[in-house]
């Protein structure tokens, strides 16, 4: 059984939509973290969260501790989004990571 | 933005070689991570390591691995007689005390 959760696994969109990203997970953990993962390999970390909401650019994220779920949103979304996508928790000082979602965006 | 440097980039070794991956965390920060990423899997934690031990590890960190601060500075992964599964992506991190994770390129490591 996976600790984290992600939907949907694949992801096409056109330039411009608006985009959602969930995230589950079933322990108890002292934050969240949303990371993108380009084709290379390269792993940025995109945000951390331990509550509320986060926003940078037209990344946004947000988390409900009492409901287990996060959110990642990509307002306005361009082909340079493409990538991988990758919830994070940390319980304690151990990660467990998603499977990731792979997004496409179609110019 | 600050930094986590892995070298090398990419490292191949004969199987039953030893290897050892180099990071340099970002300078004040106090938590240090390893994980991997077989082609076309997830990413799996390896080893975390605070105040210069172990902190927690993974069931994939076995005898064969083994992580030191050797100056301070650097923070390595040692893996011993390299198995062909060992090929993968290895990633590096670091954190403050209540900051996000920042983490490096990755090494890609091949084993022939």
């Amino acid at each position: 059984k996976n600790e984290v959760e992600q939907s949907p696994q694949n992801l096409t969109a056109q330039e411009g939509e608006f985009i959602t990203i969930n995230c589950s997970y079933s322990v108890g953990i002292s934050a969240l973290h949303w990371l993108q993962q380009h084709p290379g390999g390269g792993i940025v970390s995109l945000f951390m969260l331990s509550s509320g909401k986060k926003k940078h650019g037209r990344l946004i994220a947000t988390i409900n501790i009492q409901e287990k779920h996060s959110s990642l949103h990509i307002t306005a979304s361009h082909p340079r989004d493409s990538a991988v996508y990758i919830c994070a928790v940390r319980t304690g000082n151990q990660f467990y990571f998603g499977t990731g979602t792979s997004l496409t965006v179609i110019p | 933005e600050p930094e986590v440097t892995q070298t090398p980039s990419h490292q191949v070794t004969q199987m039953g070689q030893e290897v050892i991956l180099r990071c340099v965390p970002i300078s004040n920060h106090l938590y240090f991570y390893w994980y991997r990423q077989i082609l076309g899997q997830k990413v799996e934690f390896l080893v975390s390591f605070y105040n210069n031990e172990i902190s927690e590890k993974s069931e994939i960190f076995d005898d064969q691995f083994s992580v030191e601060r050797p100056d301070g500075s650097n923070f390595t992964l040692k893996i011993r007689s390299t198995k062909l599964e060992d090929s993968a992506m290895y990633f590096c991190a670091s954190r403050g005390d209540r900051g996000k994770g920042f983490f490096g390129q990755g090494t890609r490591l091949t084993v022939v």
